[in-house]
């Protein structure tokens, strides 16, 4: 029972470059959800996704972009990165757009953009 | 602007006492308040949740008490022990999407 499973867990980057922060859920969830963390800021929503093919916008959208191809799967894209996107990144599921269901969140991504 | 907004930043309690931990919302929409727990280097986790028609929820040692009108509502944690040392974060949504957080509040409970 693996829940939320996010690769890599750690990256650095530098300035400019593009990267994939992999995530993939077996729970059969149908919402998905990327977060980024910064210090002392809680939690911002960047892109969530409410099935396959339908993703839109959070909070803090600019600069990654998404794509939901299949139920299980839900890569983030960082294109030419900055150092403003240094965080730690979640990705989070769950089951339904409905009363009484709280999210599952994987371990993170740690990314350093030098 | 913050949608959620939690205090206090940090909270240092000796084993036994009972901290808590505040929330304030501006949305009278959300219908759904959970709180999570955050270990170092973990995602968070769920740790319990209230809806707006309920004044306090329990769950072992862990309390929600809300107040509707003041639009606030917060986390008491009974007998704190070491292992209780965490972040928490408050949040709330509407029909559990699009959920806002507080900014989080590091507990540590000394032995």
């Amino acid at each position: 029972n693996a829940g939320v499973t996010q690769t890599p867990k750690f990256r650095i980057l530098k300035i400019g470059q593009s990267m994939t922060l992999q995530c993939t859920q077996d729970m059969n969830h149908n919402y998905m959800y990327w977060y980024r963390q910064d210090p002392g800021m809680g939690l911002k929503l960047i892109y969530y996704s409410v099935g396959a093919g339908i993703t839109d916008k959070g909070e803090v959208p600019n600069g990654y972009n998404v794509s939901r191809s299949t139920t299980e799967d839900f890569p983030l894209r960082l294109e030419l990165a900055a150092p403003s996107q240094t965080s730690v990144y979640f990705c989070a599921s769950t089951n339904l757009r409905g009363r009484g269901h709280g999210y599952t969140f994987g371990s993170g991504t740690r990314l350093t953009v030098v | 602007q913050q949608q959620v907004k939690q205090s206090p930043q940090s909270l240092i309690v000796q084993k036994g006492g009972i901290p808590i931990i505040n929330c304030a919302y501006e949305n009278t929409a959300f219908d759904y308040f959970p709180w999570y727990q955050q270990f170092p280097g973990k995602g968070p986790a769920l740790l319990i949740a209230i809806r707006p028609d309920v004044s306090e929820k329990k769950e072992g040692r862990f309390t929600i008490s809300f107040n509707k009108s003041a639009k606030q509502f917060s986390l008491h944690i009974m007998d704190s022990q070491p292992g209780d040392s965490a972040t928490y974060f408050c949040a709330a949504s509407m029909n559990n999407n699009d959920m806002r957080f507080g900014a989080g509040t590091r507990l540590t409970v000394k032995p």
